[in-house]
């Protein structure tokens, strides 16, 4: 089983960027998908983007396309979420959540979650 | 379509049945996987394709799944199973994931 620890919670500026880290223990680690949800406050799950670290070529929702960088440190095992542009509409809590089944086998869902990273943006 | 939708809430007396609906386009193509979220916690996988369950879901948990409909449905419900459930498939490219909007399940 994998473990997933993110990076702590986060104020920011409109107009920031913020970087969000998720460190993986405890499973093979370049094979699976990692993958980032976000939640608003009182709202459901929307899912932003994945990787898969040994192709290292990131999948994004439309939503965030321009505005999201995700990237994968096989030395570290730890999965970067970067989202420029901020606004209010950010503020959420971010999740890393790892596929359940590696890229080659069929897609499961999402087996492991973080615990999860607020971000506030506020001025 | 990349969309999934669900109905926003749902009420199930103790020890009854609920069952929770999802529909979406993707459906008809990839299968449905549901997540239990409680408050203030990350979510849970509690069904993944073709109804299986995770070690330590308990087997009163089950889905289905028919053209572009996907159902979770909990029996015997109990009262720590009162939370937010959500679907999610694969999407129409097959390479990005979408969620429905989420049930709140309400035990009375």
């Amino acid at each position: 089983q994998v473990q997933l620890v993110q990076s702590g919670a986060e104020v920011k500026k409109p107009g920031s960027s913020v970087k969000v880290s998720c460190k993986a223990s405890g499973d093979t680690f370049s094979t699976y998908k990692f993958n980032w949800v976000r939640q608003a406050p009182g709202q459901g799950l929307e899912w932003m983007g994945g990787i898969i670290p040994i192709f290292e070529t990131p999948a994004y929702a439309q939503n965030f396309q321009g505005r999201v960088t995700i990237t994968a440190d096989e030395s570290t095992r730890t999965i970067y979420l970067e989202l420029s542009s901020l606004t209010s509409e950010d503020t959420a809590m971010y999740f890393c959540a790892r596929d359940r089944t590696p890229h080659y086998d069929f897609w499961n869902g999402f087996g492991s979650w973080g615990q999860g990273t607020l971000v506030i943006v506020s001025s | 379509s990349s969309e999934l939708t669900q109905d926003p809430a749902v009420s199930v007396a103790l020890g009854q049945t609920v069952t929770i609906t999802c529909q979406g386009d993707s459906l008809r193509d990839y299968y449905a996987s549901w997540y239990q979220q409680k408050s203030g916690q990350a979510p849970v996988l509690v069904v993944y394709p073709h109804n299986n369950r995770p070690s330590g879901i308990p087997d009163r948990f089950s889905a289905s799944n028919s053209g572009n409909s996907a159902s979770l449905i909990i029996t015997e419900t109990r009262a720590e199973d009162e939370a937010a459930y959500y679907c999610s498939s694969r999407d129409g490219t097959g390479d990005r994931v979408v969620f429905g909007g989420g049930t709140k399940v309400t035990v009375l």
